[in-house]
């Protein structure tokens, strides 16, 4: 079974600085997506970005981008210029062929104006 | 598009009664997800219709709880004689079937607490 493992349970950072989520994975497919989720307290989960496993080139979506490492089983999620909106659990998900995602524990990032 | 929609967004209810969620999909997408999420922890997933059959279940889903989705429209979750270990946040995701590419979004969920 695949799982998906956040170490993170807490992470803070200052507005307008830089921050990284970390996310490994374990899976014997070869194809497969990711994905980072943003659940903001008492809101629902909106979608931040999605990586495809085929692709080499990390994806990117303004402040969002990730670095995959595909060998290492690796997904993390970069946050450039931090903003208060940013404050919210994050959580990293893995898809295959089996249609259902899985979830991460999460990650909850705090925002220090 | 206006987005998945669920309802009620909260319910509280006493053990050993039944309850009933409802869940509209984004009108075009004809997968529709049921997943429940745990205070602190990552979504987990129950179960998943493609238009109005039921390809999967999981192990989490007992014998209480059923889901539905008559004409492949709206669908609703069903759960028999809670449990206090049923309070949790039942979240509804909806698709369009793209293979290995589609990507599911969000309604805001309907929290369940059983006293």
């Amino acid at each position: 079974a695949q799982t998906v493992t956040q170490s993170q349970p807490e992470m803070s950072v200052q507005e307008a600085e830089t921050v990284t989520l970390s996310c490994t994975y374990d899976t014997s497919e070869s194809d497969y997506y990711l994905f980072w989720y943003k659940q903001p307290p008492s809101r629902q989960m909106i979608l931040v970005i999605r990586q495809e496993a085929y692709k080499q080139q990390n994806a990117t979506e303004n402040r969002f981008s990730v670095n995959f490492q595909k060998a290492a089983k690796s997904f993390s999620l970069k946050i450039s210029d931090s903003q208060l909106g940013d404050a919210a659990m994050y959580f990293c998900a893995y898809r295959d062929a089996g249609n259902m995602l899985t979830f991460g524990g999460g990650t909850r990032l705090m925002v220090k104006p | 598009d206006t987005g998945v929609s669920q309802d009620p967004r909260h319910k509280i209810t006493k053990r050993g009664q039944n309850v009933t969620f409802r869940c509209d999909p984004i009108s075009e997408h004809n997968r529709l997800y049921w997943y429940r999420q745990t205070l602190g922890q990552g979504p987990e997933f129950l179960t998943y219709f493609q238009n109005e059959a039921q390809l999967e279940k999981s192990r989490l889903l007992s014998d209480r709880f059923s889901a539905e989705r008559p004409k492949g429209s709206f669908s609703t979750l069903e759960i028999q004689r809670t449990e206090q270990g049923d309070s949790a946040m039942y979240l509804c995701a909806s698709s369009l079937d793209g293979g290995i590419r589609e990507t599911q979004y969000f309604g805001p969920g309907t929290r369940l607490t059983v006293l």
